[in-house]
């Protein structure tokens, strides 16, 4: 299953929504996307997991959302500490595959 | 405070092998896949595989680009996964996690990588 991030870079401003894409070539079995956040220098941490579930410790201010094999991560009022890399990632059909990712960046 | 390290990485040249660690503590792996990710300078993540449960009869998974070539196991008495790299290339370079998903917390574990370059 191949997953197509957009856009590749987004630059927004603290306080601002961020809507996020991954589209899938095929159907997501059971909607089994992950979102994963990732800082210079550091491992992946987990976001969302099931397409809409908030992983422990969370802020709910990132929710998830699918329709079809569209799904989308929304980070309803940015933080300063949100400005990182996004990958989408299913863990449906083997080979598990991630998105090519999506630069939050700063305005 | 559960860990995950990863250890053997280092500086290899094409067509030599590397087996790499992945050791935890604080949390038992037995009944978790661990999966495999890389991550080469600048670019995006790559899944590598994975090794399931020993009640999915340890079956492993790989990702194409390395399907033959590696060998992922465990070693659940040891609370430790192992990556078996062989006839490495160049494109092999890149930070190797490991990660294991922990179901009933809903969080997932990851190392902190370590680092295999491949070069003549």
């Amino acid at each position: 299953i191949v997953l197509t991030q957009s856009p590749a870079t987004l630059t927004l401003s603290p306080g601002e929504r961020a809507t996020l894409s991954c589209g899938a070539s095929q159907s997501v079995s059971s909607n089994k996307l992950s979102w994963y956040q990732q800082k210079p220098g550091l491992a992946p941490r987990l976001l969302i997991l099931d397409a809409s579930t908030r992983a422990t410790g969370i802020p709910d201010r990132f929710s998830g959302s699918a329709s079809g094999t569209d799904f989308t991560l929304t980070i309803s009022r940015l933080d300063p500490e949100d400005f990182a890399v996004y990958y989408c990632h299913q863990y449906a059909t083997s080979p598990l595959t991630f998105g090519q990712g999506t630069n939050l960046e700063r305005k | 405070e559960v860990q995950l390290v990863e250890s053997g990485g280092g500086l290899v040249h094409p067509g030599e092998s590397l087996k790499l660690s992945c050791a935890a503590s604080g949390f038992t792996i037995s009944a978790s896949n661990v999966n495999w990710v890389r991550q080469a300078s600048g670019r995006g993540l790559e899944w590598v595989g994975r090794v399931r449960s020993k009640a999915k009869n340890s079956a492993t998974e790989y990702g194409d680009s390395v399907k033959d070539r590696f060998t992922i196991s465990r070693d659940d008495s040891k609370n430790t996964a192992y990556l078996q790299m062989n006839s490495l290339k160049t494109e092999d370079t890149a930070a190797y996690y490991c990660k294991v998903h922990d179901s009933a917390n809903r969080v997932d574990y990851w190392g902190q990588g370590t680092l295999v370059t491949v070069s003549s």
